[in-house]
């Protein structure tokens, strides 16, 4: 089965700064890789996502890129603010079942 | 935007009994679900995959006598906890893939946090 793999475990970073998360997963056929960000205690909420036609996309402050020959893929958050603070999830998909499979996570700390 | 509800939100038990948790996609059908279970500050695990009128496919490890899972309408799927112990006590989070939607799509309900006594 697909094993993702999520670096570092946490991460924490100036108000203003850059973030970048990393994941790797280990199924070639994964072909949809989602982001999450999970507030404690409350659900995951998609913050982007990318499928493996794509290697890069963009929304406003946030970005995911992707390597297929490498299999990994990451997300980048430019101008950190406090409200980013929380817990991101990796996840890798297969269209097949489309079944979710998460990293491990990052909690991620912006300090005002 | 498909909302997905989970009922209970929160449910204290004793060792040995058992506990029904419901998810419902409230504006949009599903014709399948995800179970997951995640502890404290760890990762969402994918337990089973709920799929309406048919039975619940397993990841490996996880003990469909103990996790019984029915998908009963293209709205509502049910995860059963049963002779629940403590070491069951969990965040049980589900999601829902619209049909409608992208065929990737998930949508997640807020959770039930289980605590077994």
């Amino acid at each position: 089965g697909e094993n993702v793999e999520q670096h570092p475990s946490t991460l924490s970073v100036q108000e203003g700064d850059s973030a970048v998360i990393k994941c790797t997963y280990s199924d070639s056929a994964s072909n949809y890789f989602p982001w999450y960000k999970q507030e404690l205690g409350k659900r995951p909420q998609l913050i982007i996502d990318i499928r493996s036609n794509v290697g890069e996309k963009k929304d406003q402050r946030i970005a995911v890129t992707l390597n297929k020959t490498a299999k990994h893929f990451s997300l980048h958050i430019t101008e950190t603010q406090p409200e980013d603070s929380a817990v991101y999830f990796c996840a890798a998909s297969l269209n097949t079942g489309n079944q979710f499979y998460f990293g491990t996570g990052t909690s991620l700390t912006v300090i005002p | 935007g498909a909302v997905v509800s989970q009922h209970p939100s929160r449910v204290i038990c004793k060792s040995g009994t058992s506990v029904k948790i419901e998810c419902r996609s409230l504006d949009f059908q599903a014709t399948t679900m995800f179970w997951y279970r995640q502890f404290p500050k760890k990762s969402l695990m994918l337990m089973a995959t709920s799929n309406e009128g048919s039975k619940a496919t397993y990841e490996q490890g996880v003990e469909k006598d103990k996790f019984l899972i029915n998908h009963a309408s293209l709205t509502l799927s049910t995860l059963t906890v049963t002779s629940a112990h403590p070491e069951d006590s969990s965040f049980y989070i589900c999601s829902a893939r619209a049909e409608s939607s992208s065929y990737n799509e998930q949508f997640f309900g807020p959770g039930t946090r289980l605590t077994v006594l």
